[in-house]
């Protein structure tokens, strides 16, 4: 079975901070991504990467930025934490063409 | 962007009845294309995958796959009120490993 673990599961950090979600998946996937998940909005992509070191912007990318240093790990970074990010913070990582396996989810809030 | 497009609901149904849930999507070349369950407060988990046109069984679960019509459709059989949950359609974008999702249906099975 396909594990994507989140580091926290809940998070409640200050306005400015600079906050790390990290996300780590067990089955060698080649893609990983990060989605923001908010009540009558549905599910937004971040960024997401196809390969270590590559990212590509998402829907909604400003005041985030990533990393992939490593093929499993795949960080989600705010650069300094605003209250409209306070949300539901999902990862999840697929192989080729194939269907998305998410961890359970970062519930952050920005105070 | 690339859209998809589901109800909202809510959509009630009776336990036992069949529940019948629909998704619309804008890109013609989209070839992969998936249902996931979502329990509040939870991250969605995948329940079905459809790639060709036609239908696929999975136990209670049937997707209905029409790309001539860019419309696949979720039908549950003898609803049990542990399936009330939010059920999200996601679509490949064409040509990408990029997944679209929609905003959801939410449906409650009333025993």
């Amino acid at each position: 079975d396909v594990k994507v673990t989140q580091s926290s599961r809940y998070l409640v950090k200050r306005t400015g901070e600079k906050v790390f979600l990290e996300c780590v998946q067990d089955m060698d996937h080649e893609n990983m991504f990060w989605y923001r998940q908010d009540p009558g909005l549905g599910l937004r992509l971040i960024y997401f990467s196809y390969d270590v070191k590559m990212k590509e912007k998402g829907d909604i990318p400003e005041g985030y930025s990533v990393s992939r240093e490593k093929k499993e790990r795949f960080s989600l970074i705010l650069e300094s934490a605003s209250t409209n990010q306070t949300s539901m913070y999902l990862c999840a990582s697929s192989d080729l063409r194939s269907p998305l396996h998410f961890g359970n989810g970062t519930r952050l809030t920005v105070t | 962007q690339k859209e998809v497009e589901q109800n909202s609901g809510p959509l009630s149904v009776p336990e036992g009845a069949i529940a019948s849930l629909n998704c619309t999507y804008s890109d013609r070349v989209s070839q992969s294309f998936f249902w996931y369950r979502q329990y509040s407060g939870k991250s969605p988990e995948l329940i079905m995958s459809i790639y060709s046109n036609g239908d696929k069984e999975d136990g209670r679960f049937t997707a209905q796959l029409n790309k001539a019509s860019q419309y696949v459709s979720l039908l549950i059989r003898d609803s049990q009120p542990s399936d009330s949950a939010t059920y999200l359609c996601a679509v490949h974008q064409g040509g990408s490993e990029k997944l679209v999702f929609g905003k959801g249906t939410k449906l409650t099975v009333n025993p």
